[in-house]
């Protein structure tokens, strides 16, 4: 079954510090992946997908992530990390269902920043 | 931009009561999803349609029910509530043929 690991629950980083967060996918195909932000008692917005050709692909507010099969990872990363970025970020990956593609989240990586 | 409404954002009912939650997708996507987030937890997928006919099923217990009416708008019914049903319960929509999901802002559900 599909399903995705994001190993880190919680983040700290200082503002101005660079950023990744992991995520691990298992997929039998090319997958779809997602990278979604979700700040506190909100819903969740679309950071960047990948769902094809190149592999580093570039999304709102700075954040790009990269594919690598080989690693089965979807790794999302920022070069300079502001307060405003301190969130919760979820990793999801497509899975076909008849005629509709659910999305499965990975449990999500709670990022603080420090002044 | 049109983006997918969600009514009402906030409910609180009591235990064995029902609610309804109701989402309305961005105009001209034929496909809605919802997903039920836990306090703490990542979101799980509950149910989809298409073009108004379910699709897939999720982990959805069998107290919940859902249709999507002609003019594409969603329903998700839960009768006999829990204390474990508090949670926020999202709706998404994509165009045919499209991958990404849009999220609405969510209805946060309490049960006391």
């Amino acid at each position: 079954a599909q399903s995705v690991t994001q190993p880190d629950i919680h983040i700290t980083v200082s503002e101005g510090a660079s950023l990744e967060l992991r995520c691990n996918y298992s997929y039998g195909a090319t997958p779809y992946l997602f990278w979604y932000v979700q700040s506190p008692g909100q819903g969740l917005q679309l950071l960047l997908k990948y769902f094809s050709g190149d592999t580093l692909v570039q999304g709102i507010k700075g954040f790009e992530a990269e594919f690598k099969r080989s690693q089965s990872s979807f790794n999302l990363r920022k070069p300079s990390v502001h307060w405003s970025d301190a969130a919760e970020y979820f990793c999801a990956v497509a899975r076909y269902g008849g005629a509709t593609n659910k999305l499965i989240f990975g449990t999500g990586t709670l990022l603080a920043v420090q002044p | 931009a049109a983006g997918v409404i969600q009514s009402p954002r906030h409910l609180i009912k009591e235990k064995r009561e029902t609610a309804t939650l109701k989402c309305y997708p961005i105009p001209r996507h034929d496909t809605v999803y919802w997903y039920q987030q836990g306090p703490g937890q990542d979101p799980q997928f509950l149910i989809s349609f298409y073009e108004k006919m379910q699709s897939d099923k999720g982990s959805i217990p069998d107290r919940f029910s859902a249709q999507q009416f002609s003019d594409y708008h969603s329903e998700l019914n839960m009768s006999s509530l829990e204390l474990g049903d508090s949670a926020l319960y999202f709706c998404a929509s994509s165009p045919r043929g499209e991958e990404e999901q849009f999220f609405g802002p969510g209805t946060r559900l309490t049960v006391l």
